[in-house]
């Protein structure tokens, strides 16, 4: 079993839609949660950085972790064809040198 | 952009070669790591150096090494390739310490494309 979980997709959604992403983990050490996106052919951008459990709201990106299901969601508002990349969740435990990273949700915003 | 740059962006390799592949950090920055990215999945961690020494090795065999300069550039190298080890290769660098806390944040380049056939 991987220490995280991501559906791969691919998620196809039209314009405006509200867009959810969710990643699933096992080990009960990670507290540091990030979210990247990726577009083709480069590298990934931090998105949302979240400490423990709770939601964080960045625009119209909005970042939640609930540490006692092991569940982290990110949820776009307003999507637009830009938001069209691939999206990985990524997280840490306290003073480890990695990030553990998620299989990535290949995500399409269709105009 | 993040200000981590790598070369060569693409390389193609013959199995059993070796290969080097460069990056250079952001300017006070003292931490680098090197991700391997296969096709579909997420990036997985090699190894990190802090101030020039390895601070940290995922389960990658040894043939896998590098190098990082007091100037804030590295080197990973890859010996005896094989054609498992096709992939995207980045290199993210993050400034203070070598731990992961929530101060550190990793600032990812746009990879070397590895093909090895």
């Amino acid at each position: 079993q991987k220490e995280v979980e991501q559906d791969p997709g691919p998620l196809s959604v039209p314009e405006g839609a509200i867009v959810s992403l969710n990643c699933t983990y096992s080990n009960s050490a990670f507290q540091y949660f990030m979210w990247y996106r990726q577009y083709s052919r480069k590298g990934p951008e931090l998105l949302m950085y979240t400490y423990s459990s709770g939601n964080k709201e960045d625009g119209r990106f909005t970042a939640q972790v609930d540490k006692s299901s092991k569940y982290i969601s990110l949820f776009i508002r307003d999507s637009q064809p830009s938001d069209s990349a691939t999206y990985l969740c990524a997280m840490s435990a306290q003073g480890a040198q990695k990030l553990v990273f998620g299989q990535g949700t290949r995500l399409t915003i269709n105009p | 952009e993040t200000g981590v740059t790598q070369s060569p962006t693409h390389l193609i390799k013959t199995r059993g070669q070796q290969v080097t592949l460069r990056c250079s950090s952001q300017s006070g920055h003292n931490t680098v790591s090197w991700y391997q990215q296969a096709l579909g999945q997420g990036p997985q961690f090699i190894f990190q150096y802090y101030r020039e020494e390895e601070n940290g090795r995922g389960n990658f065999p040894p043939r896998f090494s590098g190098l990082q300069f007091p100037n804030y550039s590295s080197e990973l190298n890859v010996n005896a390739l094989e054609l498992d080890d096709s992939a995207l290769y980045l290199c993210a660098s993050s400034e203070g310490t070598a731990l992961v806390t929530a101060n550190e944040k990793l600032f990812f380049g746009s990879g070397t494309q590895l093909s090895v056939l």
